[in-house]
Formats: C-alpha cells, structure tokens, sequence
C-alpha cells in the first residue's frame, strides 16, 4: 500500500495548546494537503503545500515539508474545542497530461481538544 | 467552492443486494473520484472517471464488483454489488476543480452504507 502514515494516532490536549500531527510518505508528490473531518462526515480541505515549499501558514495552522525526509506536520497553534475532529494528509500524484492529480490519504490523527 | 451533493446520504441494506450511489456537481468537472472509508480508517481511491471512458479502478478494487457510471461531466454513479458486512463504509465523491485555478479536490458528504 501506498498510504501514508501520520502519527499519532490519536491526541488528546487541553484547550489553548499547540497541537502536532506528523505524515510520512512513500513516494514523489507534487504536493502535500490536509483534510478535516468531523465525526465521520465530509472533508474540508485545510491547507496545501506544494513540493518546493517548505512550510506555509494560514491563520492558526502552519505546515512544514521536508521531501528529503518524505515527511510533513501540521501544526494547530491556540486550539479549541472546535478543533476536534480527525485530521489526514494527502499527497497528490499526477494522473494526467492535463495536471489532473489523484489523491493518496494517511492513516489519520484523531484529535481532541479538552475544554 | 464546488457544490457537490451525494444521494442517498445514509442507506441500510440486505447482504446481496446492490446500493447506486449519486454524485452530482454544480459545474463541469473532467475527473471525478470515488473513495471508501471503513470504519474508523481512512479514506482509499476506488477509482477515477473520466466523462466518456472507462472508469481507473486502484488495486484491490473491480469494475464487477463497483460498477462506476460517467454519462456527463457533472454527474457519476457507483454501485456497490452483491454487498456483504464488509462493505458498510462511507463512499465519498470527491472532483478535481483544476479548471478553477485551485490544486485542491472538493468533497461530497458522504453516503454511510450499513450491510445487514
């Protein structure tokens, strides 16, 4: 199997901490992306980083890339209790001539955030 | 952002019997694709469509047993056949919106299918 692995596998801290969830991967990507999830219901995509990135931000998140390494993490700074849920990356693989890419998912990091 | 609807959004079903999954999207894609994820686990590609071509099943998955529909390029179907336990999953539609300048799939809700 190609899938990642993200560790760990679950997390539990306490409201206001930083929460870190690390990928590792396999094979070359074009990029890297995480996804939310909230209790087995629809994605919401979060973040993407391309493979010549090394890290990127946006508002309490911060992604960091290492190809050499084939890994990443995601980074939830100030959390809350909103944010828990489960969260996965995926790395995108090209499938086309056309810049069509198909998306491989981790094993995922369930995340709770205690209030 | 893409709307994407599935339908049914929760379906239980009989061992044996078949379940058709609808996507439909609010605007024209090239490339839908469809996951699975079991309980508790992640999601895995079942295949690709492309309008007008034969569905791209990843290993492990087969046309007979997930028969995959592309009449048009806002709509796809997946059938789940001969269903047995091990199915109950969540089968996700997802699109590749690449026409929108974006490098990020868009996600359906869901269908949560339960075999008995």
């Amino acid at each position: 199997s190609q899938q990642g692995e993200e560790d760990p596998q679950a997390l539990s801290i306490q409201e206001g901490e930083n929460a870190t969830m690390n990928c590792s991967y396999k094979t070359s990507i074009n990029n890297l992306q995480w996804y939310r999830q909230n209790s087995g219901r629809g994605l919401v995509h979060l973040i993407l980083i391309r493979s010549n990135e090394r890290e990127k931000h946006s508002g309490r998140l911060r992604v960091t890339l290492d190809t050499s390494k084939k890994s990443s993490s995601l980074l939830i700074t100030a959390s809350r209790a909103a944010d828990t849920a489960s969260y996965f990356c995926a790395t995108a693989h090209s499938i086309s001539n056309f810049g069509n890419e198909k998306l491989t998912f981790g094993t995922g990091t369930r995340l709770t955030i205690i209030p | 952002s893409a709307v994407i609807s599935q339908k049914p959004s929760r379906d239980i079903c009989q061992r044996g019997t078949s379940l058709t999954i609808q996507c439909q999207v609010d605007s024209q894609v090239t490339m839908m694709f469809w996951y699975r994820q079991q309980p508790g686990q992640s999601l895995t590609l079942i295949a690709t469509a492309n309008q007008g071509s034969e569905a791209t099943y990843e290993s492990g998955f087969v046309i007979d047993k997930f028969p995959i529909s592309r009449p048009n390029l806002t709509f796809s179907t997946l059938t789940v056949s001969n269903l047995s336990p091990e199915d109950s999953s969540i089968y996700l539609c997802s699109v590749d919106l690449r026409r929108r300048n974006t490098d990020t799939q868009y996600f359906g809700p869901g269908t949560r299918l339960t075999v008995l």
